[in-house]
């Protein structure tokens, strides 16, 4: 079965420095991949998005992901975090030619001042 | 900008009433869907429609229905809402199109049921 873990519940950092969010997943082909942003009492907001091509992708905010197969991974990277990043994330999964989408169960990042 | 609206963000209501969540999206996408977001559980799919007048069962549909007479709209009914029923539910829509769906949510409903 599908499924997607993202191993980290709470990560701090501090205003400035890099940020890197775990997203593995287990699926028998290569899935369509997406990160999401949640702002506190907010809906969720698209970051990025893989289907196909380049495995590193850019998305807004300036974060980027990177597509590894032989990891099964998806992490989100960004090189400096502002405080305004303060959210929770979650990486999804869908099977190519559907629409359902499998969600992690997030991850919410604090940032110090 | 696609744009899915909810028809509110905080609900609150009383055990065994029947609750309606409202969902518009202005995009004109065929499929639209319901979750439940709950803490350390992530977003959970309750319904999804694909079509007007049709829809599935996601993976928690038990003790909820959904309508769908509109392309653009898509209802979540709480029959007999219970104290379990308490979370955020989120709509979304999409549509089909190569390189797979993007969806697009709304900004929520905070629903309380005491």
């Amino acid at each position: 079965a599908q499924s997607v873990t993202q191993p980290d519940i709470h990560i701090t950092v501090s205003e400035g420095a890099s940020l890197e969010l775990r997203c593995n997943y287990s699926y028998g082909a290569t899935p369509y991949l997406f990160w999401y942003v949640q702002s506190p009492g907010q809906g969720l907001q698209l970051l990025l998005k893989y289907f196909s091509g380049d495995t590193l992708v850019q998305g807004i905010k300036g974060f980027e992901a990177e597509f590894k197969r032989s990891q099964s991974s998806f992490n989100l990277r960004k090189p400096s975090v502002h405080w305004s990043d303060a959210a929770e994330y979650f990486c999804a999964v869908a099977a190519r030619g559907t629409y359902k989408y499998i969600f992690g169960t997030g991850t919410r990042l604090k940032v110090l001042a | 900008d696609v744009k899915v609206t909810q028809s509110s963000r905080y609900l609150v209501k009383r055990t065994g009433e029947k609750v309606f969540l409202e969902c518009v999206q202005d995009m004109d996408h065929e499929n639209m869907f319901w979750y439940r977001q709950d803490p350390g559980l992530g977003l959970r799919l309750i319904y999804f429609s694909y079509d007007v007048k049709m829809k599935e069962k996601g993976d928690i549909p038990e003790g909820y229905s959904v309508s769908r007479e509109k392309k653009e709209r898509f209802s979540l009914i709480l029959e007999s809402a219970s104290t379990n029923q308490t979370s955020m539910y989120l709509c979304a829509s999409s549509s089909p199109g190569r390189g797979g769906d993007t969806q697009y949510f709304g900004p929520g409903t905070r629903l309380t049921v005491l």
